[in-house]
C-alpha cells in the first residue's frame, strides 16, 4: 500500500526518559513534515524537510531532534521528556513542485503519552 | 504570521442535511487546503483550492482569495462525515510548505 507509515501508533513512557518515533513515506515524494496536535486538536507544524535538508523548524525545544536518513524517511527523536509533550503527533509528506505541495498525505499518528 | 479562523466550531447535523462550513484567513494565500479528520484520528486531505471551486461527490469548496475566505459544502451528510474539518493555509510570505491550520469545525452527523 501507498502510504506514510508512523511507528509506533502508541507510546507511554515516564518523564525523563528519551524515545523516537519513525516515519516512512512511499509516496516517492520529496518532502517530509512533523506536525503537533494537542488535547484541543490543535495542528501545529513543527519540522519540515525537502530532500533530506531542513527547510522549517518551528519554536520547538532543543530536545526535539529530527532526523532524515533519505527523503522516504524522517524520524523524530525526543530527550528528557516532559508531561506537556503529551500530544499526537503526525508525519506527513508532500511533493513540492513550482513551490508549492501536491499530494500532501498524512500517517496515522502516534500517540504520546508521559507520565 | 497568517491567522486562520473555522466556523461554526461545532455542528450536530441529522443525517442528509446539508451544510457549509467556514474558512477565513488573514493574509493572502497561495495554498489553502482541506482535511477531515475522522473520529479515529486519520487526517485525510479532501481538496487542495487556494482558489475557485471544486467538486468530489457529495463534497464541494469554494476558495474567494480576494475575499480571503474559503468554504466546504457538504450534502446529504452521513454518519461517516463525522469528524473534524480543518482548513490549512500557506501565506504568500511562507516558505517550505508551511501550513497553518486553523481550529477546526467538529461535525457530527446523527441518524
Amino acid at each position: 500500500d501507498t502510504a506514510v507509515s508512523q511507528t509506533p501508533k502508541y507510546l507511554v513512557t515516564q518523564m525523563g526518559n528519551d524515545k523516537s518515533i519513525k516515519c516512512e513515506q512511499n509516496l516517492g515524494h520529496d518532502t517530509m513534515y512533523w506536525y503537533k496536535q494537542d488535547s484541543k486538536k490543535f495542528l501545529k507544524i513543527m519540522f519540515s524537510y525537502n530532500n533530506k535538508e531542513l527547510i522549517i523548524n518551528e519554536t520547538v525545544p532543543n530536545r526535539f531532534s529530527p532526523k532524515s536518513p533519505d527523503k522516504a524517511h524522517l524520524n523524530l527523536h525526543i530527550n528528557s521528556l516532559e508531561l506537556g509533550d503529551s500530544a499526537v503527533y503526525f508525519c506527513a509528506s508532500s511533493l513540492f513542485l513550482g513551490g508549492l505541495p501536491y499530494g500532501y498525505t498524512f500517517g496515522s499518528g502516534t500517540r504520546l503519552t508521559v507520565v | 504570521g497568517i491567522q486562520v479562523e473555522q466556523s461554526p466550531p461545532d455542528l450536530i447535523l441529522q443525517e442528509g442535511a446539508n451544510s457549509t462550513l467556514r474558512c477565513n484567513f488573514s493574509d493572502s494565500v497561495n495554498n489553502l487546503q482541506w482535511f477531515h479528520q475522522n473520529p479515529w484520528g486519520q487526517l485525510i486531505n479532501l481538496f487542495y483550492i487556494p482558489s475557485g471551486t471544486k467538486q468530489n461527490g457529495r463534497l464541494s469548496a469554494t476558495t474567494v482569495a480576494t475575499e480571503r475566505y474559503s468554504l466546504l459544502y457538504i450534502s446529504s451528510s452521513q454518519t461517516t462525515d463525522s469528524g473534524v474539518y480543518f482548513c490549512a493555509v500557506e501565506g504568500l510570505t511562507g516558505g517550505g510548505n508551511k501550513l497553518t491550520f486553523g481550529t477546526g469545525t467538529q461535525l457530527k452527523v446523527e441518524l
